[in-house]
């Protein structure tokens, strides 16, 4: 398996401008995950999603970012408009199930690093 | 809430010798896990180990170990023979199923930066 895949791996974009992360969960996991990554804030979840349903978004920051996942294979964070303080690390994870028994772990993509001049 | 706490940012160790990086927790659920996770500077997330709270007997995988303490809720990383390849931030998280919602919290711990000096 590719595991998680993440693109772009890089965005350089303009305050204002609209951003869209991509994902893809590796095949057959039935939980995804959104972080963002900041040296001030650390690892935040901002939203994840089981069999393409929002479970939780109580950690996206504001209505300027919003997330989908249309099929089991595809999700997408969007953000607009796009902000200075929205320049940090995103990254998908997902993870097969979780459970009393369960594995749990979640695995992550490369994650991309955008930045908001 | 819970809480994660890693009490030190930046930790070094010389290289073959053993390090212990430290993360407390604060919780009132009675199951959960808890992971570790190594961030090398290509930045890929990775999980070095998980325990189960159900169990007794701590994790090993390899150089890595885990002195798993639930009554002082302590859960820390013991690297032996530390590598150079060793170098990166480690990041301990727990995670709790949330009873009856079908939702779960899972929380990371601001990280410590290992170095492994040669």
């Amino acid at each position: 398996d590719a595991g998680v895949i993440q693109s772009p791996r890089h965005e350089v974009t303009e305050m204002g401008q609209e951003v869209t992360l991509r994902c893809k969960p590796i095949s057959g996991h039935d939980y995804l995950f959104w972080y963002r990554q900041t040296m001030m804030r650390g690892l935040e979840l901002l939203i994840y999603f089981n069999n393409n349903v929002p479970i939780d978004d109580s950690g996206m920051p504001e209505d300027r970012f919003s997330a989908k996942m249309p099929n089991a294979s595809f999700s997408t964070l969007k953000i607009q408009p796009s902000e200075p303080r929205d320049s940090a690390v995103y990254f998908c994870a997902s993870s097969e199930r979780l459970g009393d028994r369960g594995q749990n772990e979640q695995f992550f993509g490369p994650g991309t690093r955008l930045t908001v001049l | 809430a819970q809480t994660v706490t890693q009490s030190q940012p930046e930790m070094s160790v010389q290289e073959a010798e053993t390090v212990t990086l430290s993360c407390t927790y604060d919780t009132s659920e009675s199951n959960y896990y808890l992971f570790w996770y190594k961030q090398p500077p290509s930045r890929q997330m990775i999980l070095v180990i998980r325990q189960e709270a159900y169990k007794q007997q701590n994790a090993t995988e390899n150089r890595f170990s885990v002195n798993f303490q639930k009554a002082a809720k302590s859960f820390s990383l013991k690297i032996s023979d530390s590598q150079l390849g060793d170098t990166a931030m480690y990041f301990c998280a727990f995670m709790t199923l949330v009873s009856g919602a079908g939702s779960y919290q899972l929380t990371f711990g601001k990280g410590t930066k290992l170095s492994v000096i040669p």
